[in-house]
């Protein structure tokens, strides 16, 4: 079955500190990868996403993520946390189900607390 | 940049009312999507619009509805609400192939009492 795990419900890092949160996937072929970020009140906004290629992707707002085929896994970094990054991270892959669609399933997501 | 425009940030409903939730989008997506999110569970997809008229059965259904009558809009029809389905809604759209993302709404607070 398809699925997505994304292990870590809650972490909390220093601002400066360098941050990863983990995405792993379930699936028989590599699907899209897509992570997304909701601040507080708000929709979920796109942070970058992997189709092929380079598996080192950059994002917006600094982000960047590494897909690792023999990990099924994608997961994203920043070097340096700021304040502002505080949000929920859903990690999203685009699975391909019947008639040819696709299907973008989210992760339960990883709530980032920065602290001063 | 796109924009997808939910009707309601904060809705307060009672039980066995009929809801509309209303999604307007303004880029000529032809996909448009339900969701709702709740805490611990992520996003759960109730119906999705991949063009005018048509509508396929996300994972949550039940008890639920839509319409779409026009290519910029997508609505979702709670026939009678129930106090589980108090949540967030969150509308999205993307365009045919999917691969360009989803582009997210606001949302509606939905409280059924």
């Amino acid at each position: 079955a398809q699925s997505v795990t994304q292990p870590d419900i809650h972490i909390t890092v220093s601002e400066g500190a360098s941050l990863e949160l983990r995405c792993n996937y379930s699936y028989g072929a590599t699907p899209y990868l897509f992570w997304y970020v909701q601040s507080p009140g708000q929709g979920l906004q796109l942070l970058l996403k992997y189709f092929s290629g380079d598996t080192l992707v950059q994002g917006i707002k600094g982000f960047e993520a590494e897909f690792k085929r023999s990990q099924s896994s994608f997961n994203l970094r920043k070097p340096s946390v700021h304040w502002s990054d505080a949000a929920e991270y859903f990690c999203a892959p685009l699975f391909k189900w019947n008639f040819g669609n696709e299907k973008l399933t989210f992760g339960t997501g990883t709530r980032l607390t920065i602290i001063p | 940049d796109v924009k997808v425009t939910q009707s309601s940030r904060y809705l307060v409903k009672r039980t066995g009312e009929k809801v509309f939730l209303e999604c307007v989008q303004d880029m000529d997506h032809e996909n448009m999507f339900w969701y709702r999110q709740d805490p611990g569970l992520g996003l759960r997809l109730i119906y999705f619009s991949y063009d005018v008229k048509m509508k396929e059965k996300g994972d949550i259904p039940e008890g639920y509805s839509v319409s779409r009558e026009k290519k910029e809009r997508f609505s979702l029809i709670l026939e009678s609400a129930s106090t589980n389905q108090t949540s967030m809604y969150l509308c999205a759209s993307s365009l045919h192939t999917g691969t360009g993302g989803l582009f997210f709404g606001s949302g509606t607070q939905l409280s059924v009492l």
